[in-house]
């Protein structure tokens, strides 16, 4: 088990374009979360997965993000038509039933 | 709405000595708390967390401790050691009351160990 896995590691992407990260849990967990973080915050909770079901999203997560669960393993996270405030790193987490949060190393995306 | 707070953004002390990093939370609901670790770059690591139904948990270096009554979490580093700088995040969760136990974290703080 080599822990929780986003790719790529980083991202730079012109304006407008659209993105997709990708997140492989710990096989085991069965609780996914993807959180943001911007320089000089903490990690902003973006949407929870418990197995392949979207349970809550968060109001910063707009209609330009669409995140992913299909059969309950790796997540995707999506944001189309990227602004310049999107820039941020987006981490990955997963935990069994709230035991053990586990993060990924995250993606740093940045929009020129 | 910032349910979790920590007020120093910054924190240096000397090679050996304790460090003392401090958390404020608002919401009454959180249940567990945890601390963890991040280096540039990376995503943060998990030190050490604590349950609401304790005051007080230690592991190694690292000690946590819980004031419900005033709605405050300190963690304890003894001997601070230079590998020890980095940004310090403070989290909560209600764990036990809600579906999801999401984390709430604090906007960090950043420890440096002088040598």
């Amino acid at each position: 088990d080599t822990g929780v896995s986003q790719n790529p590691r980083h991202k730079i992407t012109k304006r407008g374009q659209n993105v997709t990260f990708r997140c492989d849990p710990i096989s085991e967990h069965n609780r996914l979360y993807w959180y943001r973080q911007t320089l000089g915050q903490g990690p902003e909770f973006l949407t929870y997965f418990q197995n392949e079901a979207q349970l809550e999203k968060s109001r910063l997560l707009s209609d330009r993000f669409s995140a992913e669960r299909p059969k309950g393993s790796f997540s995707t996270l999506e944001i189309q038509r990227t602004e310049q405030g999107d820039s941020a790193m987006y981490l990955c987490a997963s935990s069994l039933a709230g035991n053990g949060y586990t993060f990924g190393s995250g993606t740093r995306l940045t929009v020129v | 709405d910032q349910q979790v707070k920590q007020n120093s953004p910054s924190l240096s002390v000397q090679e050996g000595r304790i460090s003392i990093l401090n958390c404020d939370y608002t919401n009454s609901m959180f249940d567990y708390f945890l601390w963890y670790k991040k280096y540039p770059a990376e995503g943060p690591t998990f030190l050490i967390s604590i349950s609401s139904i304790k005051d007080k948990n230690e592991d190694g270096r690292f000690t946590v401790f819980l004031n419900k009554s005033a709605k405050h979490l300190s963690l304890h580093i003894v001997p601070s050691q230079p590998g020890d700088s980095a940004v310090y995040f403070c989290a909560a969760a209600k764990l036990y009351s809600s579906n999801t136990g999401k984390l709430i974290f604090g906007q960090g703080t950043t420890l440096q160990v002088k040598p």
